[in-house]
């Protein structure tokens, strides 16, 4: 069965440090998606790409880096992580020009410390 | 500003009865509406969906209004079970249908 997979599912890291969070799927979408989701504040969305090479930055874009290399992939980079990201992280993904509905990977809760 | 709006951050309803989640938006190019839920630990996963063509639409015990003069929409879930206990959001989109807006969440909880 196609699925969208992420990784770590949990992490710890230190204040300044870089960590990527890894994002796959297996259904061929052109569209991929990172949201985090925090309380009060839902799902927002961080950067966005419709296909390889392209990456677009969503509302709350700073801080955060994607690179669309082919199909499968968007990883998500935290270059000098501040404790404000601190959240669980979403990947998405979706069919170009097709409903428009959303699959979302099971999260990656990240702690910054 | 948040687009998408959910007022209600949570619900209690007794077993058997109408669970009725709203949700508001401000952006009038908003043509395609949809709600997710979402229960702990977990991904949200795709409920139930509804074109601004239409005012209404069902799915077994799940059903969506759109009032697209008030800019509400509402899911209206019947009878309400235990197992429907989790987060709802909604979600907008404009006509690529392709970038998704989310409403901050209502947390349901159905008592047996």
């Amino acid at each position: 069965d196609a699925e969208i997979t992420q990784s770590p599912r949990h992490k710890i890291i230190e204040t300044g440090r870089q960590v990527t969070l890894a994002c796959h799927q297996t259904w061929n979408h052109n569209n991929m998606f990172w949201y985090r989701q925090d309380l009060g504040h839902g799902l927002r969305l961080i950067h966005y790409s419709y296909g390889v090479h392209d990456t677009n930055k969503g509302e709350v874009s700073d801080g955060y880096s994607v690179s669309r290399s082919n199909t499968e992939d968007l990883p998500l980079t935290l270059e000098s992580a501040a404790s404000s990201q601190t959240s669980v992280y979403f990947c998405a993904s979706s069919r170009w020009g097709g409903t428009g509905e959303l699959f979302f990977g099971e999260g990656s809760r990240l702690t910054v410390l | 500003d948040q687009q998408v709006k959910q007022n209600s951050p949570s619900l209690s309803v007794q077993e058997g009865r109408i669970s009725i989640l709203n949700c508001d938006y401000t952006n009038s190019m908003f043509d395609y509406f949809l709600w997710y839920k979402k229960y702990p630990a977990e991904g949200p996963t795709f409920l139930i969906s509804i074109s601004s063509i239409k005012d209404k639409n069902e799915d077994g015990r799940f059903t969506v209004f759109l009032n697209k003069s008030a800019k509400h929409l509402s899911l209206h879930i019947v009878p309400s079970q235990p197992g429907d206990s989790a987060v709802y959001f909604c979600a907008a989109s404009g006509n690529t249908g392709n970038q998704f807006y989310f409403g901050t969440g209502t947390s349901l909880t159905v008592i047996p």
